[in-house]
């Protein structure tokens, strides 16, 4: 059964504090890894998808990177607007995507 | 709006009591899915559709819940004999062929008393 895991559950940062959150995998034939994002009372908002150990993807403030067991979310000078919940899901086979239980992200002022 | 709908957004119930959510997707997404997210913890799937068959049904989905999508279009998700534990955000997402980009609605948020 595909499992993912996801570290720290919660994580403040200071306005400009880059970091990186970290998605550990365990899948059977790895089709995807995907990232969301979900802001309170909303649907997750889809952010990257990586096929492949080595792949990266950027977009503004962050970066995903891919191994074969793990991937990591670069958040570089962030803003309060980045403040959100940050999901990663795998997908191993079939139609359905495996989500961790998510990253609680606060950027402040 | 060409985003995913769902409705109702809130829902309070009593136990034993049925309850239907329906979702209408972006029109021209050929899939659509339903999870389940409690609080704290991350989108559960339930079941997937492509076109108007379900395909692919959870362990999790009890034979108290079933799932339509008639014609291809929008699809309802019913739960019969709603128990406290059925208590969640029930979320449908969309997607155009076979990909990981999920397109989500806002979710209908169910609370059985």
């Amino acid at each position: 059964e595909d499992q993912v895991t996801q570290s720290p559950e919660a994580l403040r940062l200071q306005e400009g504090e880059s970091s990186s959150l970290n998605c550990s995998y365990t899948v059977s034939g790895l089709r995807g890894l995907f990232w969301y994002r979900q802001d309170p009372g909303k649907g997750p908002e889809f952010l990257f998808t990586l096929y492949s150990a080595g792949e990266e993807k950027e977009k503004e403030r962050l970066k995903a990177t891919l191994t074969k067991k793990e991937s990591f979310l670069h958040i570089t000078a962030p803003k309060p607007e980045d403040s959100a919940t940050y999901l990663c899901a795998v997908s191993g086979g079939g139609n359905k995507l495996t989500f961790g239980t998510g990253t609680q992200l606060k950027v402040e002022l | 709006d060409t985003g995913v709908s769902q409705d109702p957004r809130h829902k309070i119930t009593k136990r034993g009591q049925n309850v239907t959510f329906r979702c209408d997707p972006i029109s021209e997404h050929n899939r659509l899915y339903w999870y389940r997210q409690t609080l704290g913890q991350g989108p559960e799937f339930l079941t997937y559709f492509q076109n108007e068959a379900q395909l692919e049904k959870s362990r999790l989905l009890s034979d108290r819940f079933s799932a339509e999508r008639p014609k291809g279009s929008f699809s309802t998700l019913e739960i019969q004999r709603t128990e406290q534990g059925d208590s969640a955000m029930y979320l449908c997402a969309s997607s155009l062929g076979e990909t990981g980009e999920l397109f989500f609605g806002e979710g209908s948020r169910l609370t059985v008393l």
